[in-house]
């Protein structure tokens, strides 16, 4: 199983339009988890992290279940400028800063 | 606001050549990472450094890569003798603690 796995997309979608992704994790030990988001050539930028309460940033919403280990990432209203790659991105366990990636999910959102 | 600062943007070198790629960490965090990322594939961990010192290293980095911190601000990656297959986008991250901040990267190529 890998470490962490994303549906790779891609995913195109209108402007306007909630798009959901999702993301499991191998490793029950991992206590930080990450959404990054990049954008082709360029380096992966921080969007939120993620907590087991769940939390929103203004049009995203992330969500933490750790008995499925499982992450997911709402994006509503969608934007033109959210066309980007979006990766999960967990901590390789316990209190190692070792970020691992997962291998992104393609989105482009069509006008 | 703050960013960490990569040089050079893009580097080419021979076969069994030393590289140094440079980063200039955000000021007031204390946790500095190296990642690469071959072109197609996802970003992986290569090595952190925390309190003058490694933390925690994975697999690719072996004995041809070392890092330095030389004084107080810059924060070095060096390839001793670089092969076809270090080609790559080098990114350097900082953190306070949670998430990493990237810089833009080095695009690596050995020919």
């Amino acid at each position: 199983r890998k470490e962490v796995e994303q549906d790779p997309g891609p995913f195109n979608v209108p402007e306007g339009a909630t798009v959901a992704f999702n993301c499991t994790y191998s490793n029950s030990a991992s206590q930080s988890f990450f959404w990054y988001r990049q954008d082709c050539r360029k380096e992966p930028k921080l969007l939120m992290s993620v907590y087991s309460s769940g939390n929103e940033d203004g049009r995203f919403t992330a969500q933490l279940n750790r008995a499925s280990q499982y992450i997911s990432l709402l994006i509503r209203d969608s934007k033109l400028s959210d066309s980007a790659t979006y990766l999960c991105v967990v901590n390789k366990g316990g209190s190692a800063r070792q970020l691992t990636f997962g291998s992104g999910t393609q989105l482009t959102v069509l006008p | 606001e703050p960013e960490v600062t990569q040089t050079p943007s893009h580097q080419v070198t021979q076969m069994g050549q030393e590289v140094i790629l440079r980063c200039v960490p955000i000021s007031n965090h204390l946790y500095f990472y190296w990642y690469r990322q071959i072109l197609g594939q996802k970003v992986e961990f290569l090595v952190s450094f925390y309190n003058n010192e490694i933390s925690e290293k994975s697999e690719i980095f072996d004995d041809q890569f070392s890092v330095e911190r030389p004084d107080g601000s810059n924060f070095t990656l060096k390839i001793r003798s670089t092969k076809l297959e270090d080609s790559a986008m080098y990114f350097c991250a900082s953190s306070p603690r949670g998430g990493a901040f990237f810089g833009q990267g080095t695009r690596l190529t050995v020919v």
